[in-house]
């Protein structure tokens, strides 16, 4: 079965300065990777995946993640955070072996960044 | 163009009521999702459509829920004989064909049960 693990609840970190937001994932079999964001009052948002190729991903508003195989992570970073970054953000999974669309969400994480 | 819309964008109800929660999908878009998000929780998936498959339920909790979808158009999620542990945001998102990972969401509808 997949699963989704965000071992922190929240994680705090000083205007630019480097953020990672932790994510650990299982499936069967390869994995589509996610991240998704929630700002206070708005919908979540899509921030990027992880299908295939490079396995560092490039998205919106600065952030990237790294695809790790070995480790099963796919952790959320940002070189310099800004306090416009806190948010709620989620990781989620898919297992490409099954075929199907059902996607996984992590229980998220939230990002405070203080000025 | 527009969004992935829901309706209401928030419900208050009795115990025992039946609730219909409406999803409008952006034009186009061949699949559909359901999520609940409890207070403070992560998003739960409850059942998506694509195109004229049969959908999958697999996370639907319990059988007082039930979806429908009209061919790739309006989807209504249906809460029979609600109790307090529904209240919760349910979240609907839609993707298409060309970029079937990338889900967009809608507003979600906010069900409070009393």
């Amino acid at each position: 079965a997949q699963s989704v693990a965000q071992p922190e609840d929240q994680v705090n970190v000083a205007e630019g300065n480097p953020l990672t937001v932790k994510c650990t994932y299982s499936v069967s079999g390869n994995p589509y990777l996610f991240w998704y964001v929630q700002y206070p009052n708005r919908g979540l948002q899509f921030l990027l995946k992880y299908i295939t190729g490079d396995n560092l991903v490039k998205g919106s508003y600065g952030f990237e993640a790294e695809f790790n195989k070995s480790q099963t992570s796919f952790h959320l970073k940002k070189p310099s955070a800004l306090v416009s970054d806190s948010a709620l953000y989620f990781c989620a999974v898919r297992d490409m072996r099954t075929g199907g669309f059902k996607t996984i969400f992590g229980a998220g994480t939230r990002l405070f960044v203080k000025a | 163009g527009a969004g992935v819309s829901q309706s209401p964008s928030n419900k208050v109800t009795e115990k025992g009521k039946d609730v219909e929660l409406r999803c409008d999908p952006i034009s186009g878009h061949t699949a559909l999702y359901w999520y609940r998000q409890r207070l403070g929780q992560g998003l739960e998936f409850l059942i998506y459509f694509q195109g004229n498959s049969a959908p999958d339920k697999s996370g639907l909790p319990s059988d007082r829920f039930s979806a429908e979808r009209t061919g790739e158009s309006v989807s209504t999620l249906t809460i029979q004989r609600t109790q307090q542990e529904d209240s919760a945001v349910y979240l609907c998102a839609s993707s298409s064909v060309a970029s079937q990972e990338t889900q967009y969401f809608g507003p979600g509808t906010r069900l409070l049960v009393l």
